[in-house]
This record gives structure tokens, sequence and C-alpha cells, in this order.
């Protein structure tokens, strides 16, 4: 696709509810982040993916946050028991090569609420 | 202490003024550096690269110290576009091939006609 896309745009989710947020990468993109954006905030860094490995999860706020990439293309962050501490907007981003000297194109991102 | 400082700001200023924003970051091994800009309830979006000898793009120039860890951002003739949370970034390798851009918490400018 022509960009980074994510799914759903927006999630209300009850407390203790299990949730699944979807990013779907510009074609070809090697490089995969997740970040999670509360309010006011700069985005804060969950976990890394070159290709299909997840080359670093230290960022995952605890053992409830699982991401994957099977594939090496599309990623899927799960959160199981959301808590309301988990309300922030999470953040996927890409990039076409696994260095350190690109910007990386970031997804509208998935703003959850949890009530 | 935070990885990425940014001075929050709000920065108010008239149109045609020229605004500076300042950044400091404290991992010294950090290789690579970023200005993004995110609109209210946007994603945020590359604005330019940084480097040691200095970079300008249009109205905007982009300076790194590397000695001192220090980025700044000059806009110069603000126009009621710039509004928008500036947020300086910082790329570093965090060990088996895994790389990480650091965010600041970002600076809000606001132009005002």
């Amino acid at each position: 696709g022509a960009g980074v896309s994510q799914s759903p745009r927006y999630k209300v989710a009850k407390r203790g509810q299990d949730v699944a947020l979807r990013c779907d990468p510009i074609s070809g993109h090697v490089s995969l982040f997740w970040y999670q954006q509360a309010l006011g905030q700069g985005p804060e860094f969950l976990t890394y993916f070159q290709n299909e490995a997840q080359l670093d999860k230290s960022g995952l706020p605890s053992d409830r946050f699982f991401a994957e990439r099977p594939e090496g293309s599309v990623s899927t962050l799960k959160i199981q028991r959301t808590q309301q501490e988990d309300s922030a907007v999470y953040l996927c981003a890409s990039s076409s090569r696994p260095g350190i000297d690109y910007g990386y194109t970031f997804g509208s991102g998935t703003r959850l609420t949890v009530v | 202490r935070k990885e990425v400082e940014q001075d929050p700001g709000p920065f108010n200023v008239p149109e045609g003024a020229t605004v500076a924003f300042n950044c400091t970051y404290s991992n010294s091994a950090s290789q690579s550096f970023f200005w993004y800009r995110q609109d209210c309830r946007k994603e945020p979006k590359l604005l330019m690269s940084v480097y040691s000898s200095g970079n300008e793009d249009g109205r905007f120039t982009a300076q790194l110290n590397r000695a001192s860890q220090y980025i700044s951002l000059l806009i110069r003739d603000s126009k009621l576009s710039d509004s928008a949370t500036y947020l300086c970034v910082v790329n570093s390798r965090s060990g088996a091939g895994s790389y990480q851009l650091t965010f600041g918490k970002g600076t809000k400018l606001s132009v005002i006609p």
C-alpha cells in the first residue's frame, strides 16, 4: 500500500478485555516498530521486528503485551486483560532498511480507550 | 533523567517570527538524529534528519553538536501552518541488530496571526 495502515482506528475496551491491534506496513519494508503514545507525551518504544524476527521487546510494559509478525509483513500487537493505564495511541512505524540512518514512516495509530 | 529532553513549550509566536527549539540527549552512543512534526491527533511525520555539519531545508535549519549532545531546530519566517508539536528523535543501536527511536516529549508551537 501507499502508507502504513493500522486498524482499528479507534478501540474502546472494557477493563479485562483482550484486544488485538493490526499494522500493515508498506510492502517490502523490513523494519517494523510499535510505539505507545500517552496523552501529552512523546511516543515510547515497545518492540522492534526485522522481518519476522522480534529483535527487541524490551519496551513492552508487562507480560500482558505480546507482538508478532509471523510472515514478516503484517504485525499484530495483542494486549491481554486490558487495564486503564493501557489507554493510549498505539503507533506502528516501518522502514525499508534495517539501518539507523533513516527516518521511519508511521501509521495513523490506534487510539485505545479502556473503560 | 529522560534520554531525550525538550522544552515542552508552548511557544506562541507571531507569523514571520524566527523560533528555535533545543533538545539534549543522554546516550552518547546515539547514531542518528531527526526532527519529527506531529499535528494534533495525527501521527508523527519526519521533518528532517540532523547532521553535524548542519542542514537546511527551506525555512528549516537543523544542527547537531555531538560533543554537547545537543540538537537544535530553527524555523525562519514562521507560517500559521507550522503550528504543531515538534519531536526530537534519536536513533540508537540497542544490541542484537536492533534499533530504537527514542522520542522527546515534544515542543508545542503555535503561530499566531
